[in-house]
């Protein structure tokens, strides 16, 4: 079942700071998070194991709530380069294939 | 850097066309995925493959078929192409383990297929 992402797009302007949601009606062994550019490919940002581990990117963090079957991601003074659509892949049982969100669509003006 | 490949950006087919996209990932990685990506759908899963000469459904397999004969290469084949298959392809590669989901996937570029 697909993860809910919320909100579905959100506007910025630089130094402002944006928190994107994802949840699911399952519970969740790791969720993972990806930024995609306008015409590039993802690109992997941060997973987060059951358990509390993270890996992941230095300047951006995330949360994931076990109990209650989510995870934010956290931007902080957003920048520019910081624009893009955002999915979250959720893992439901040990070793499973991820189930992508819908996406957010970030956009940081100057 | 691991690197993943796609034959092409941009591909033009016509209806009932027998359609092959193929994927190579330089990294000696198990897993191999194919995603298409429609707006406001997401990725979603068509099949994915944790070794050579075996394959896995996902969400939507309907329509497609893959093949993996070498570790390097997975091949993505429309048997017969229809409008509704028109959509950006996306293939990924990750290492495995065998009790969690805990390597990132690296994706291609893409390939925007266009059925006609």
């Amino acid at each position: 079942q697909q993860p809910v992402q919320s909100p579905q797009a959100v506007i910025l302007r630089e130094g402002e700071d944006a928190v994107i949601n994802c949840s699911s009606s399952k519970a969740l062994y790791s969720v993972h998070w990806y930024r995609q550019k306008h015409g590039e490919a993802p690109v992997f940002l941060m997973i987060l194991l059951k358990g509390g581990e993270q890996k992941g990117h230095d300047k951006i963090s995330a949360s994931f709530n076990e109990k209650k079957q989510q995870s934010s991601l956290y931007l902080t003074a957003s920048q520019l380069s910081y624009s893009g659509t955002y999915f979250c892949g959720t893992e439901i049982r040990g070793y499973s294939t991820l189930t992508f969100g819908k996406g957010t669509m970030l956009l940081v003006s100057p | 850097d691991v690197k993943v490949t796609q034959s092409s950006r941009y591909l033009v087919k016509r209806t009932g066309e027998k359609v092959f996209l193929e994927c190579v990932q330089d990294m000696d990685h198990e897993n191999m995925f194919w995603y298409r990506q429609d707006p406001g759908l997401g990725l979603r899963l068509i099949y994915f493959s944790y070794d050579v000469k075996m394959k896995e459904k996902g969400d939507i397999p309907e329509g497609y078929s893959v093949s993996r004969e070498k570790k390097e290469r997975f091949s993505l084949i429309l048997e017969s192409a229809s409008t509704n298959q028109t959509s950006m392809y996306l293939c990924a590669s990750s290492l495995a383990e065998l009790t969690s989901n805990r390597y990132e996937q690296y994706f291609g570029p893409g390939t925007r297929l266009t059925v006609t």
